[in-house]
């Protein structure tokens, strides 16, 4: 059984930047992408981007072009998600999720906060 | 920014049946499979139905999706208390180098 886990909650400031985790466990991470999906409170699902496990190439929403950076690390099987220059727009829950068409499974979440 | 349109809210008595609808464009629905999520309250989305119309092992055959064009539905029949919550479509977008679109989400209530 396939399953994604989520680094835990962070409390940024204005400005900085924040990298969450994402490690896959009970499949074979270089066959399937990873995408990113933000939530704010109260607010509905929104798609940041989505990588290839395999090449490491990213593909990110324009709303994101230029401060948002996927990455991953092939020998923990660990997706990364980075964010810079944090705002209290960016005030969401995180959840990272197997494949390009998120179709089967999604990590637990992690929600990022940030404060001026 | 959802590009996939959902009635805000429906509601039902347990053991009723209702119906989601959720309507897109050409570029998504009408080209490619629409996916729908079950959020319950605190807790991360889940897969309902995949593919328009499959559901995931574990998934009662209470739910099932359907699409026409470029408007798809999911019905949840003999509604139960536990299916209180946030509803979402989802489907490729082929427009701007593609990209994932979310319908707005429909919140179901359980009278």
């Amino acid at each position: 059984q396939a399953q994604l886990v989520q680094s835990g909650g962070e409390m940024k400031k204005s400005g900085a930047s924040v990298k969450v985790s994402c490690k896959a466990f009970g499949y074979t991470f270089s066959a399937h992408g990873i995408t990113w999906v933000r939530q704010a409170p109260g607010q509905g699902l929104e798609w940041m981007g989505w990588f290839s496990a395999y090449t490491g190439d990213a593909y990110y929403a324009q709303n994101f072009q230029g401060r948002l950076t996927m990455t991953r690390d092939t020998s923990t099987s660990t997706a990364y998600m980075e964010l810079r220059s944090l705002t209290s727009d960016d005030t969401a829950v995180y959840y990272c999720a197997r494949g390009q068409l998120l179709a089967d499974y999604w990590g637990q979440g992690t929600v990022v906060s940030v404060s001026s | 920014q959802s590009v996939l349109t959902q009635p805000p809210s429906t509601s039902g008595t347990p053991g009723q049946r209702v119906t989601i609808s959720c309507s897109g464009s050409t570029s998504n629905i009408g080209g490619n499979t629409v996916n729908w999520y079950q959020q319950l309250p605190g807790t991360a989305p889940k897969v309902l139905i995949y593919s328009n119309n499959q559901r995931p092992s574990g998934v009662p055959d209470r739910f099932s999706g359907s699409k026409s064009g470029t408007s798809a539905s999911l019905a949840i029949s003999g509604l139960q208390s536990e299916d209180e919550g946030d509803y979402y479509c989802g489907s490729w977008d082929d427009s701007l180098n593609g990209h994932y679109v979310f319908g707005t989400g429909t919140k179901v209530t359980v009278l």
